[in-house]
């Protein structure tokens, strides 16, 4: 099975800081990474798939990058709004997908 | 906009059978290569996929689970459902169901929140 391993834990952020969340695959995945963001109290939301492409309606300050097992999501310039957990999926291995233990921002 | 809902006992005795229907609204369940999923979240903790199934049946379980597991589809119903037998207090987490496409997760339910105990 595929680990997906992210770091940090926790970061500690500002707003309008730039931000950068690390993940990182056991075993290249290629390029079949999402990212998804989760508020307290909500259902995930898809953000990024085939590790760079956004998803629909996603800011362009979100972005994602890496291929093989060494990913980033980056958010430009950090808004209150996007204080939340964020997970990393590799579905390369497909049907046995898995996330990463996700990431939590906060002030 | 294709939306999910998750229904179900919100608290379930140990031993017995976790129950939840997933009602997809917005499309056809039949439509698309799409495999509906369900994923669930311990108190506190990330995200574990439990299984998917095709609109043909086919099926997908996550192997820890596979011994307790069924997930069935009623097409005609635009529904699919969970059935987690001998359930412990290990299981109590937030299921949700969502939708898996080629590229990820795209569309979620808002989860339910299922306690097992007596």
């Amino acid at each position: 099975e595929i680990v997906m391993t992210q770091s940090p834990a926790t970061l500690s952020v500002s707003p309008g800081e730039r931000v950068t969340l690390s993940c990182r695959a056991s075993q290249s995945v290629g390029r079949n990474v999402a990212w998804y963001q989760q508020k307290p109290g909500q259902a995930p939301r898809f953000l990024i798939y085939g590790a760079s492409t956004r998803a629909t309606g996603v800011p362009a300050r979100f972005s994602g990058s890496g291929s093989g097992t060494e990913f980033t999501l980056t958010i430009s310039s950090l808004q209150s709004e996007d204080l939340a957990v964020y997970y990393c999926q590799q579905y390369d291995k497909w049907p046995v997908d898995t996330f990463g233990q996700g990431t939590k921002l906060e002030i | 906009q294709v939306q999910l809902q998750e229904s179900g006992p919100g608290l379930v005795k140990p031993s017995q059978t976790l129950s939840l229907t997933c009602t997809v609204s917005g499309d056809s369940i039949t439509r698309g290569s799409y495999y509906w999923s369900w994923i669930r979240q311990h108190p506190g903790k990330g995200l574990e996929w439990i299984g998917y199934i095709h609109s043909t049946g086919h099926t997908f379980y996550n192997t820890s689970l596979k011994s307790r597991l069924t997930i069935s589809i009623d097409t005609s119903k635009n529904q699919f459902f969970l059935n987690l037998s001998s359930v412990s207090a290990a299981d109590t987490a937030v299921f949700y169901c969502a939708r898996l496409t080629s590229s990820g997760y795209d569309y979620w339910g808002q989860g339910t929140l299922v306690t097992v105990s007596s």
